[in-house]
Parts: structure tokens; C-alpha cells; sequence
């Protein structure tokens, strides 16, 4: 079956702006889960949708935020982009949030430079 | 924040060596989990062990669990060069008993395996 599919794979955004960035998680899984991963900071829990709503956040400012469509597919916005937003930023996805015994599927990421 | 300690933070072994690294944390957990990620991409789910088990084969990989030490390993055993990679463990919390899709993450370990 299809894995985690994040697009796009490399953004270049300047300061200031917005950007969005997709995720779809594996056909069935409800649960969606975003992480922001830095040389500094490591991986960091961004937030988690299931069912279109959000049940989980970390500790990122108000500029980071999200969606989750009925089909699943999840979106995360940055707005008023700044150079320290330079990631790699994953995508997990599993049935409902929890482990249940497995482990989680991630996506292959999307690589952000802030210019 | 970062659930707590990996060590070492690189490796470097000869194809056919064993290799073990050991992650600490600091809350109680579900559940631990360990992860292998590849020059930036994604992560990939190698073996999860639950709060009650104390050691966990795959393969070549032997996980063990001390929760009354807060700390895990993980044993990769005949190493080969594909085995090159960052290895994370994270923790599936059980700090208020939500933690909906939320995984906190050591900050990893690089193993480079030589051929």
C-alpha cells in the first residue's frame, strides 16, 4: 500500500511570507501528526489532527497551524516566516493517534529554507 | 523539549561489530520506540517495546527497557555499511493519559558502519 506522501519535497521561502505544506497519510489512518526537526532543537511534536479535529499541541507559537481534510489529507501553514523556521518538517500518520502496538509511518518530509 | 538523553551521540564500527546505543528519559511511558533515519529523510519504525516488556527482538536488533531507570537500549548485532544512520528512540507518554499522536524524541545517535 501507498507509505506517508508530503509534498513538497524543497521549499525556498524569504522572510515574511507564508507557506503551506501537505501531507497524506496512509490510506485508513485518521491520524495525523506533525513534527519540526532542527540541527538545535531535534524533533519537535508540532501538533496532531484526527477526524478533522485538532486533539494535540506542542509548544509553538500561534504562526504554526493546521488543517485536516474528511479524506484525512492534512495541511500545515507557517505564517510570517522567520530564518529559524529552516526545517525539515515530518509528517506521521496511524489509524488513530495512538501507537496501538505499532509504530508510526512517516513521510519523507519536506525540507524548508527561510531566506 | 527533548524527552531526555541519547548516548553516544556518534558511533563508528567496522562491518560485523556490534553496536548498542542507550537513551534515557524522564517521564513515565506507554511505550518506547526506536527509529532509523537516513541522511535527513524520513523516519523509519524498527521495533517498539511496551512500558511492561524488558527486552524485545527483530532480527538483528534487541531492544531492552528498565523503567525503573528510566533508560532503553538498542543492540544491532553483524552491523553492515546500509546500517549507517541516526538512530532515535522516543517515548510515547503517559503524562496525563493524552498524548494523543505525540512521540518526544532523544536527540539521536549517528552510527557510520565501515565496510
Amino acid at each position: 500500500k501507498a507509505g506517508v506522501t508530503q509534498t513538497p519535497r524543497y521549499l525556498i521561502k524569504t522572510r515574511g511570507q507564508q507557506v503551506t505544506l501537505s501531507c497524506s497519510p496512509i490510506s485508513g489512518h485518521r491520524s495525523v501528526s506533525w513534527y519540526q526537526q532542527t540541527p538545535g532543537q531535534g524533533l519537535q511534536f508540532l501538533f496532531e489532527y484526527f477526524s478533522e479535529t485538532q486533539r494535540n499541541k506542542g509548544n509553538f507559537p500561534g504562526r504554526f497551524s493546521g488543517r485536516q481534510f474528511s479524506n484525512s489529507r492534512s495541511e500545515m501553514n507557517v505564517s510570517t516566516l522567520e530564518l529559524g523556521d529552516s526545517a525539515l518538517y515530518l509528517c506521521a500518520s496511524s489509524l488513530a493517534g495512538g501507537t496501538g502496538g505499532h509504530g508510526y509511518t512517516f513521510g519523507s518530509g519536506t525540507r524548508l529554507t527561510v531566506v | 523539549s527533548q524527552q531526555g538523553e541519547e548516548d553516544p551521540q556518534a558511533l563508528s564500527i567496522q562491518e560485523g561489530e556490534n553496536a548498542t546505543m542507550n537513551c534515557s528519559y524522564k517521564t513515565s511511558i506507554n511505550n518506547l520506540q526506536w527509529y532509523r533515519q537516513n541522511s535527513g529523510r524520513g523516519l523509519v519504525h524498527l521495533i517498539l517495546i511496551r512500558s511492561n516488556e524488558r527486552e524485545k527482538h527483530s532480527g538483528r536488533l534487541r531492544v531492552t527497557l528498565d523503567t525503573s531507570k528510566k533508560s532503553s537500549s538498542l543492540l544491532i548485532t553483524a552491523s553492515r555499511a546500509a546500517d549507517t544512520a541516526s538512530y532515535f528512540c522516543a517515548t510515547d507518554d503517559n503524562a496525563g493519559g493524552t498524548s494523543y499522536g505525540k512521540l518526544t524524541f532523544g536527540q539521536g545517535t549517528i552510527l557510520t558502519v565501515h565496510p
